[in-house]
């Protein structure tokens, strides 16, 4: 079993459309939670970071962790044409030589 | 643009061949990552290096190795190549020691073909 799971999709929606994207984990030691952007052929871009529990918001995207049941989420709202892309989550033990474990990432296709 | 830089952007090379991946991190980043991605696998961490010094190891092969330079940019060599290494290999960089805490920088990449 891997220590990430995500659902690679694809996940076809229309334009306007709330996203949902999830991921759940097996390491209660995660501690840091990120989302990542994937366009095809580039490098992957941080969209947001999260510590332990709750939710975060920045403009059209949320986080959301839910450490009780290892499952963290990230909502897309008035999804763009341009929000086509892979997303990753990766999370990561506490502070030090710790790395990022990645899910396989989901393919997210919005159609005009 | 992250600001993390890698040269090549694409290569070809034999099987049984050697080739040496290079990455300036960004501008202030002492740590820098390998990762790499190929489609069956996704992004799968291969090694860091903080400082100039080796600090964390992954699911690395013995015939990859690295290192990171007093100008602190880093050079991932790979030796001895077979057609399944044939990925996408990212740097990555980050100010501090790892991952928690500290936003990791992802560079566009090298494209590796094995034939």
């Amino acid at each position: 079993q891997k220590e990430v799971e995500q659902d690679p999709g694809p996940l076809s929606v229309p334009e306007g459309a709330i996203v949902s994207l999830n991921c759940t984990y097996s390491n209660s030691a995660f501690q840091y939670f990120m989302w990542y952007r994937q366009y095809s052929r580039k490098g992957p871009e941080l969209l947001m970071y999260t510590y332990s529990s709750g939710n975060k918001e920045d403009g059209r995207f949320t986080a959301q962790v839910d450490k009780s049941s290892k499952y963290i989420s990230l909502f897309i709202r008035d999804s763009q044409p341009s929000d086509s892309a892979t997303y990753l989550c990766a999370m990561s033990l506490d502070t030090g030589f710790q790395k990022l474990v990645f899910g396989t990432g989901t393919r997210l296709l919005v159609s005009p | 643009d992250s600001g993390v830089t890698q040269t090549p952007k694409h290569l070809i090379t034999a099987t049984g061949q050697r080739v040496t991946l290079r990455c300036s991190p960004r501008s202030g980043d002492l740590s820098v990552y390998w990762y790499q991605q190929s489609l069956d696998q996704g992004l799968q961490f291969l090694i860091q290096y903080y400082n100039g010094e080796e600090r964390a190891k992954g699911n690395i092969l013995e015939r990859f190795s690295a290192q990171q330079f007093p100008d602190l940019h880093s050079e991932l060599n790979l030796s001895s190549l077979e057609l399944g290494d044939s990925a996408l290999y990212f740097c990555a960089s980050s100010r501090g020691q790892g991952a928690g805490g500290n936003t990791i920088y992802f560079g566009e990449g090298s494209w590796l073909t094995v034939v």
